[in-house]
């Protein structure tokens, strides 16, 4: 596709729900990104793939977090037993390579749990 | 670890006033620098970077110098629209590009 793009736009979650949050990259971006951004805060850093392999999720805020890229392509970004402060804008970003700076940012999805 | 400071907002200008935006850093090695902006309702677009010292990034009439003596990378802009009324990040990442650390981003406000 011409950019990244994410579903669902706005995820209301009761919580404890487990939601999924979906990624579609820029088609032959290697690198594959996921952000939190919390409400006037700039984004952090979730986890990052090179292709199918996660090689850094050590920004995970705990274990319910969960990521994959099975193929190497789409990503699934998993919440489970959403709490209150899960609340946020979940950013994926892509990119061509590691050795290409530029980032290219979905416009998020704005989870809500009440 | 990492990280980046910016000004606080929000900065509020008339059309064609000059602006400046403040970015700091503090990175272990030789981080690459961004500009990031966010137009209402719009996700994040790089607006421009700049990988080595002294380098300039340049893009829409915004400019910006990393200088690695000042560990700094301000945006700046001769005269701003109401177009350009946006929140900006200033960002940096590692060598290795692996992820971005972002600043909590600053607001633009342009009056006519």
């Amino acid at each position: 596709g011409a950019g990244v793009s994410q579903s669902p736009r706005y995820k209301v979650a009761k919580r404890g729900q487990d939601v999924a949050l979906r990624c579609d990259p820029i088609s032959g971006h290697v690198s594959l990104f996921w952000y939190q951004q919390a409400l006037g805060q700039g984004p952090e850093f979730l986890t990052y793939f090179q292709n199918e392999a996660q090689l850094d999720k050590s920004g995970l805020p705990s274990d319910r977090f969960f990521a994959e890229r099975p193929e190497g392509s789409v990503s699934t970004l998993k919440i489970q037993r959403t709490q209150q402060e899960d609340s946020a804008v979940y950013l994926c970003a892509s990119s061509f390579s590691t050795g290409r700076p530029e980032a290219f940012f979905g416009q998020g999805t704005r989870l809500t749990v009440v | 670890g990492d990280s980046v400071t910016q000004m606080e907002g929000p900065v509020t200008l008339s059309e064609e006033a000059f602006l400046t935006i403040n970015c700091t850093y503090t990175a272990t090695g030789y981080p690459s620098l961004f500009w990031y902006v966010q137009y209402p309702g719009e996700g994040l677009q790089l607006l421009l970077k700049a990988t080595k010292a002294d380098d300039k990034g340049s893009n829409k009439g915004f400019e910006a110098t990393y200088r690695k003596e000042t560990t700094s990378f301000h945006l700046e802009k001769g005269s701003v629209q109401v177009s350009d009324s946006a929140v900006y990040f200033c960002a940096l990442s590692d060598q290795g590009f692996q992820k971005l650390v972002f600043g909590t981003g600053t607001r633009l406000l342009v009056s006519p």
